[in-house]
């Protein structure tokens, strides 16, 4: 079955740039994504890659997959307190079902 | 335009007892997904409907739970009777495509935060 796993917890100074990882089992996972949960809130889709894809940027998101080494990573530049949230890296295969890693706990250090 | 509304947000209570959770999807959403989280763990997929028929339920732990979607608005997930095991965090999300486009965006609610003593 899939199995999607996360480090649970980051902490980094504002203004620094932060790196979350996330490694996957299914090699045949067709989409890979980034949520973002703020306290008292719901998953907030940030951004998703094809696994055909090496790497996608969004303004202060880079993401990138290492599709051999079944690894994925978020990068926040500029790391302002507003991004202290849980990351959670979810797979997909084509269906609709989305598969989660337990979430990476963001902390960032005014 | 609203979005993924739950309720409650927080209910506590005791072994053995019913709980239904309520999930009112965006307007127009098609597609409905439960999910849950348990303390520290991944959020796991229980199930999916498309309208009014359950499209996938292959992640429903066990037949304590019962989902519906009368009329294809909203969902309601019951527990009966209520394990310990089941206190976590139940999510809801709806997206809009009926042409399965498969990067179709899931709009999740805030959750609904279970506490069985």
């Amino acid at each position: 079955g899939e199995d999607v796993e996360q480090s649970l917890f980051l902490s980094v100074r504002e203004g620094d740039s932060s790196v979350i990882n996330c490694t996957y089992t299914d090699s045949s996972s067709t989409y890979l994504y980034w949520y973002k949960q703020e306290p008292g809130a719901g998953l907030q889709l940030l951004t998703y890659i094809f696994s055909n894809m090496d790497m996608k940027q969004d303004q202060r998101l880079t993401v990138l997959l290492n599709k051999k080494d079944k690894h994925l990573s978020l990068r926040i530049a500029d790391t302002q307190t507003g991004d202290s949230a849980i990351y959670f890296c979810a797979e997909s295969m084509g269906a609709n079902n989305l598969f989660f890693g337990t979430g990476t706990r963001l902390t960032v250090i005014p | 335009e609203a979005g993924v509304t739950q309720f409650p947000s927080h209910s506590v209570i005791e072994k053995g007892q019913t709980v239904t959770l309520r999930c009112d999807p965006i307007s127009g959403h098609d597609n409905l997904y439960w999910y849950r989280r348990v303390m520290g763990k991944e959020i796991k997929f229980l199930l999916h409907f498309v309208k009014e028929s359950k499209q996938d339920e292959s992640g429903m732990p066990n037949n304590r739970f019962l989902a519906e979607r009368t009329g294809g608005t909203y969902s309601t997930l019951k527990v009966q009777p209520a394990e310990l095991e089941d206190s976590g965090v139940y999510f809801c999300a709806s997206s809009q495509d009926e042409t399965g486009d498969i990067t179709d965006t899931q709009y999740f609610g805030p959750g609904t935060r279970l506490t069985v003593l």
